[in-house]
């Protein structure tokens, strides 16, 4: 079965410091992708980031990177530099095929001034 | 990154009602999806469409709900009879093309649907 793990339902972090949301999966397809969305407050789901099962290296775009080890199953988000603008749920995400993309239950993640 | 607008943004409607729920991508994209979030609940597949025709749909997807595009443009999510349970944000997503990083499914900014 296809699973999301998200096990940590809310996190803090101090503005400009870094955080790591984590996120583990379950598939036995050898090809997949991972994704990371964030929801503010407004609701709108917002893509971040992108992983192929197959990349070398660790997906990143600007202040998100995506710390993926395959082995463990893990795709965990970090966040660097927070920005009070980044308080939000954040859902991880994977794609086996072409038709759906399995959720986890999100982690809300609120930053401190 | 892709544009999708959905109309309305918010519906109110009694149960019973049939809804329909628009999700317009701004360019031309072969794959198209629906999902839902109900209130402090995660996001959850209902269908996926493409090449004009259902491709895989989830067990919430039943014989209330219905999908089509109607002009070849807008996509649209029908629910005949609505019950209070269906209250919840309904998003629509779109995707390029199968493989590699282009398969990224994007997000519309979704439409909250209110049964009473």
């Amino acid at each position: 079965a296809q699973k999301i793990t998200q096990t940590q339902p809310g996190m803090f972090v101090q503005e400009k410091e870094a955080v790591t949301l984590d996120c583990t999966y379950d598939t036995s397809d050898p090809s997949y992708g991972l994704f990371w969305y964030k929801q503010p407050s407004s609701g709108e789901m917002i893509f971040l980031i992108y992983q192929g099962s197959y990349d070398q290296q660790n997906a990143t775009e600007g202040r998100y990177s995506l710390n993926f080890q395959k082995a463990r199953k893990s795709a965990n988000l970090v966040i660097s530099a927070s920005q009070l603008g980044d308080s939000a749920m954040y859902f991880c995400a994977m794609q086996t095929s072409y038709d759906k993309v399995i959720f986890g239950p999100g982690t809300s993640l609120s930053v401190i001034p | 990154e892709p544009e999708v607008t959905q109309t309305p943004s918010h519906q109110v409607t009694q149960m019973g009602q049939e809804v329909i729920l628009r999700c317009v991508p701004i360019s031309n994209h072969l794959y198209f999806y629906w999902y839902r979030q109900i209130l402090g609940q995660k996001v959850e597949f209902l269908v996926s469409f493409y090449n004009n025709e259902i491709s895989e749909k989830s067990e919430i997807f039943d014989d209330q709900f219905s999908v089509e595009r109607p002009d070849g443009s807008n996509f649209t999510l029908k629910i005949r009879s609505t019950k209070l349970e269906d209250s919840a944000m309904y998003f629509c997503a779109i995707a390029l093309e199968l493989a590699g990083e282009e398969d990224t499914q994007y997000f519309g900014p979704g439409t909250r649907l209110t049964v009473l």
